[in-house]
């Protein structure tokens, strides 16, 4: 099983569209979360950290369950500057810095 | 708004050459990391850097891999011998102290630099 699994999409949405991207770890211990974004051949930026009790940024709300190891991103009203590759990210904080990331889930948002 | 920086954007070798890549972390930032994302791949940690050492290291940091901060600025990425399919966007990142648990220890990358190995 991939550490952290990702639906690679892509996802064709028009404006306006309502959208939710799902991942899953395979570790039990991990420990903190993120959505990151990344456009073609740029860097990672964060998106957003991922809390346990989920949390909400805008048009962007992040959802963390933990029983099921499973993330959810939504993004509400969706813009043509939201095309892009979303990244889940994972790591065990214990001990472990490293992050662990998702292959990504392409958005593509259409006018 | 302070960021991660790094140099070359764009650096073409020959197999078997050495490479120098150069990162300057955000100021007040301790914790240093290098990742590696092959093209069309997902992003693979290489090596976190902690008080002038290296904290942990994946299976891809072999023995041609060092890191260096030199100075009090910069932090490098040397591959001492070039191959073919260390053709990738190589990342920089820099992180704060971590605060807790639920405070995560948000990692800023930089643009990154291209290697191409020829």
């Amino acid at each position: 099983r991939k550490e952290v699994e990702q639906d690679p999409g892509p996802f064709n949405v028009p404006e306006g569209a309502t959208v939710a991207f799902n991942c899953t770890y395979s570790n039990s211990a991990s420990q903190s979360f993120f959505w990151y974004r990344q456009d073609c051949r740029k860097e990672p930026k964060l998106l957003m950290s991922v809390y346990s009790s989920g949390n909400e940024d805008g048009r962007f709300t992040a959802q963390l369950n933990r029983a099921s190891q499973y993330i959810s991103l939504l993004i509400r009203d969706s813009k043509l500057s939201d095309s892009a590759t979303y990244l889940c990210v994972v790591n065990i904080v214990t001990g472990r810095r490293a992050l662990t990331f998702g292959s990504g889930t392409r958005l593509q948002v259409q006018p | 708004e302070p960021e991660v920086t790094q140099t070359p954007s764009h650096q073409v070798t020959q197999m078997g050459q050495e490479v120098i890549l150069r990162c300057v972390p955000i100021s007040n930032h301790l914790y240093f990391y290098w990742y590696r994302q092959i093209l069309g791949q997902k992003v693979e940690f290489l090596v976190s850097f902690y008080n002038n050492e290296i904290s942990e290291k994946s299976e891809i940091f072999d023995d041609q891999f060092s890191v260096e901060r030199p100075d009090g600025s910069n932090f490098t990425l040397k591959i001492r011998s070039t191959k073919l399919e260390d053709s990738a966007m190589y990342f920089c990142a820099s992180s704060e102290r971590l605060a807790g648990v639920e405070r995560t220890d948000t990692q800023y990358f930089g643009p990154g630099t291209r290697l191409t190995v020829l």
